[in-house]
């Protein structure tokens, strides 16, 4: 079955820096990477998504990258900001099965 | 646009008794999820539904944990006995389509004494 793994588990940046968490599939069906945000105490909201037949895809400060030969993608945030601060979490979700495995998080904290 | 609803928030019992959790999804949401989310780690699918039927429900411990989704709107995820193990956060899940953006509710905070 699917594993997803996500470094670093926790990350702190100074506000303005930029961050980037990565993650690894071992899938090769996997087709489908969304990021999700979770705050203290808060549900897991959807920040960006990459399918498998792009390679990047950018939103304002966010950007995600697919290298699906080396199976694995990252999520860059540039010009952190306080409220940027959250748990992150990766997922890799294979077509034929609709089952999204996520990885164990990423916890930022942007010091401003 | 309501979004998913989770009930109770919190809930504390002692071990061995029975908890049930109740969802109701965003409407016009055919599929319908329950994770588990252990403190520190990321949600584990426990089952999933399209409309009422549970299309994947190979996660579910099915000797303690049920769930039912009776006419495809909201569902309940049931812990008969539950185990101090099993204190965690059950979230619920809804999407439009496979694969597509979860919405997920609040959650429900178990803790087992």
């Amino acid at each position: 079955g699917e594993n997803v793994e996500q470094h670093p588990s926790t990350l702190s940046v100074q506000e303005g820096d930029s961050a980037v968490i990565k993650c690894t599939y071992s899938d090769s069906a996997s087709n489908y990477f969304p990021w999700y945000k979770q705050e203290l105490g808060k549900r897991p909201q959807l920040i960006i998504d990459i399918r498998s037949n792009v390679g990047e895809k950018k939103d304002q400060r966010i950007a995600v990258t697919l290298n699906k030969t080396a199976k694995h993608f990252s999520l860059h945030i540039t010009e952190t900001q306080p409220e940027d601060s959250a748990v992150y979490f990766c997922a890799a979700l294979r077509g034929s099965s609709y089952k999204l495995i996520f990885g164990s998080g990423t916890r930022l904290l942007v010091r401003p | 646009e309501a979004g998913v609803v989770q009930s109770p928030r919190y809930k504390i019992i002692e071990k061995k008794q029975p908890v049930a959790f109740w969802c109701n999804p965003i409407s016009g949401h055919n599929t319908l999820y329950w994770y588990l989310q252990n403190l520190g780690q990321g949600p584990e699918l426990l089952i999933r539904y399209e409309n009422e039927e549970a299309v994947d429900d190979s996660q579910l411990p099915k000797d303690r944990f049920s769930a039912e989704r009776l006419k495809g709107v909201d569902s309940t995820l049931k812990i008969q006995p539950a185990e101090l193990g099993d204190s965690a956060v059950y979230l619920c899940a809804s999407s439009f389509r496979d694969p597509g953006e979860l919405f997920f509710g609040e959650g429900s905070r178990l803790t087992v004494l």
